[in-house]
């Protein structure tokens, strides 16, 4: 089954833009699976802000404003979740996730930890 | 109101079972997948099965076949989660997650300790 792999911490200014990446181990295609990204915050359990698998089949959550964004970089093998105009509140663990159809598994990454300076 | 509700916190001895329940409502149980979902102290999320509430059926991680059984009650729209031989590394907050919505419950706390 894949392995989702996250950078463990990740840190910006308020106001600024940032990119975290989930980067799918070797064999597998970002482009073959839909990944949905999650924030937790201490005490709290997670909270769903989307899924991207392409541009014409994404979503997002209830609730979730539009400044945070999926995609993919196909050159990485990763998916992406843009956080734009960052926010205080927006400090927390981010996690990514995805579901193996061949294995019937779902598989998490490790998070990253974002900090907002 | 759409939401997962699961049951209180358990203190279980080494080689015990629990079994955590998560109700939902506001939303029609049968027709959404649930997960259920573990974060050990200061770890990260790691999936340990799912559910599907209309047929029953179930697709457990790799990890823990053979020690966890994932059921449901569809008169009451509830889950449950039940681990057995439990030892000190199960301790961790058990959360219960439906594919509608993205939505999870509140999260239980399971201290396995002698």
């Amino acid at each position: 089954q894949p392995v989702l792999t996250q950078p463990s911490s990740h840190s910006a200014s308020s106001g600024a833009s940032v990119r975290l990446t989930c980067m799918l181990s070797s064999g597998f295609s970002v482009g073959d699976f839909w990944i949905r990204w999650y924030q937790q915050k201490p005490g709290n359990p997670p909270r769903y802000l989307l899924y991207y698998h392409s541009d014409s089949n994404k979503g997002q959550g209830s609730g979730v404003p539009s400044r945070f964004s999926g995609s993919n970089d196909a050159s990485a093998n990763a998916g992406i979740l843009r956080i734009s105009g960052l926010q205080p509140e927006d400090e927390a663990d981010y996690y990514c996730g995805t579901w193996h159809s061949n294995s019937k598994t779902w598989v998490f990454g490790g998070g990253t930890k974002l900090t907002v300076l | 109101q759409v939401q997962l509700v699961q049951s209180g916190a358990e203190v279980k001895k080494p080689g015990a079972s629990v079994k955590v329940s998560c109700k939902a409502s506001g939303y029609t149980f049968t027709s959404y997948y649930m997960h259920w979902v573990r974060q050990a102290p200061g770890q990260g999320l790691e999936w340990m099965g799912i559910i599907n509430p209309s047929g029953g059926s179930t697709s457990y991680a790799q990890k823990f076949q053979g020690r966890v059984t994932m059921t449901r009650d569809t008169s009451t729209s509830t889950v449950y989660m039940e681990l057995s031989s439990l030892r000190s590394e199960d301790t961790a907050v058990y959360y219960c997650a439906s594919d509608y919505g993205g939505i999870w419950g509140q999260g239980t706390l399971v201290t396995v300790s002698s």
